[in-house]
């Protein structure tokens, strides 16, 4: 299995500031990597694909970078609708039960 | 609007069954594969199953193998997770999700509570 490690667990960042978060996949995932948003009490949202596509929707703010095993999300400067947790997954074999998800990034406001 | 809508949730013995449904609209169901993934209070995701768009192809995480089959109603735009033989450690918010390239559409989630 590949375990996807994201750090830090929490990030505390003021309002307009930048955000970096990153996730480190145990082995190589090309560019499999999807980024996911998630606020309490309402589903994932998918931000990026292909590590770093935008999905459609997603304000320019957010950006993603990375292959193989070492992946960033830079939210450019905070809005306060930014704050969330923050899923990386990487969906680079197949069948389902190999995609694996990161244990999130909470980015909290400072 | 592309839209999952999920229900059927609620609260069950272990030993105990529920069905899951997920209501698409807004796209056209028949196209797109599909997928459950639920959510421990708490924790983080985790992929519970997956069917094709005909269900000819069917996958399920380990931990679920064998207690919840999936499936689709594809006259109906609507997919199901049958539950059963529940176990606590099954208490989660359970997600439809819509997959292209990723999942990319999920649904607002139902809550199952294994408990006695």
């Amino acid at each position: 299995e590949i375990v996807m490690t994201q750090s830090p667990a929490t990030l505390s960042v003021s309002p307009g500031e930048r955000a970096t978060l990153s996730c480190r996949a145990s082995q190589s995932v090309s560019s499999n990597l999807a980024w996911y948003q998630q606020k309490p009490g309402q589903a994932p949202r998918l931000l990026i694909y292909g590590a770093s596509t935008r999905a459609t929707g997603i304000p320019a703010r957010f950006s993603g970078s990375g292959s193989g095993t070492e992946f960033t999300l830079t939210i450019s400067s905070l809005q306060s609708e930014d704050f969330a947790v923050y899923y990386c997954q990487q969906y680079n074999n197949w069948p389902p039960g190999t995609w694996t998800f990161g244990q999130g990034t909470k980015v909290e406001i400072k | 609007e592309v839209q999952l809508v999920e229900s059927g949730g609620g609260l069950v013995q272990p030993g105990g069954s529920l069905r899951l449904s997920c209501a698409a609209s807004g796209f056209t169901f028949t196209s797109y594969e599909m997928n459950w993934v639920r959510q421990a209070p708490g924790k983080g995701l985790q992929w519970v199953s997956y069917i094709s768009s005909s269900s000819s192809t069917i996958y399920y995480a380990d931990s679920v193998k064998g207690r919840f089959p999936i499936s689709r109603d594809n006259a109906k735009n609507s997919l199901y997770l049958h539950m059963n033989s529940l176990r606590a450690e099954d208490t989660a918010v359970y997600y439809c999700a819509r997959r292209t390239v990723v999942m990319d559409v999920w649904g607002q989630g139902t809550t199952v509570t294994v408990s006695s």
